[in-house]
């Protein structure tokens, strides 16, 4: 079955710093892949999305490169902020599961002034 | 245009009580999925309805069940709580069953005493 293997933290960063979140993935099917965000009493948001192998996902400073090669999708910022304080959450969807997302556990990012 | 809206929002309930919860989807989005998040099982996918009918199920016991209404709202019913059921469970719409991107609302925090 599908699974989706994120390091799961807590990553603890200076504002500024330069952010990489691993994310690799095992699919039946050709998976789309997705990054979520939640912050603190909130739902999850998407934050980028890549449909096919070698797409960059890209939103708010936040990137991600579909990689088929070696079944990833790591996400990356240049330099984060306090408001990019969040968990983060990598995940997929593909046609042999009916589309249902299938989530990594998710990072706790933590972005000290 | 009002996003994906879930009531009540926090909830308590003995053991052995039953829940239901709502989920009111983005207007004209017509597939509704549920999940369930806890700390230690992460997200994980409960059902999906499209146009009343459930297209796709997760591996949960069938005191979890669900509904879709002919507006697209959707309830999900867990009967004889159990102290483990204790968990945020998010409701994620879509235009249509199979579309990649899911809009989440903030979720619904169960407490089972």
């Amino acid at each position: 079955g599908d699974s989706v293997t994120q390091m799961e933290g807590p990553v603890t960063l200076s504002e500024e710093a330069f952010l990489t979140i691993n994310c690799t993935y095992t699919a039946t099917g050709y998976p789309s892949l997705f990054w979520y965000v939640q912050y603190p009493g909130e739902g999850l948001q998407l934050l980028l999305k890549a449909t096919k192998a070698d797409d960059k996902g890209s939103n708010k400073g936040f990137e991600a490169t579909y990689r088929k090669e070696t079944t990833s999708f790591h996400l990356e910022k240049g330099s984060v902020q306090v408001s990019d304080s969040a968990v983060y959450f990598c995940a997929l969807s593909d046609m042999g599961s009916n589309y249902k997302l299938t989530f990594g556990k998710g990072t706790l990012l933590t972005v000290n002034p | 245009k009002a996003g994906v809206t879930q009531t009540p929002r926090y909830l308590i309930k003995t053991r052995g009580q039953q829940v239901t919860l709502s989920c009111s989807p983005i207007s004209g989005h017509r597939s509704v999925s549920w999940y369930q998040q806890t700390p230690g099982q992460g997200l994980q996918f409960l059902f999906e309805y499209f146009s009343e009918t459930q297209r796709n199920k997760g591996n949960f016991p069938g005191r979890f069940s669900g509904r879709q209404f002919s507006n697209s709202r959707s309830e999900m019913n867990v009967s004889t709580l159990e102290l483990g059921d204790s968990a945020l469970y998010l409701c994620a719409s879509s235009v249509s069953s199979g579309d990649n991107e899911q809009f989440f609302g903030p979720g619904t925090r169960l407490t089972v005493l």
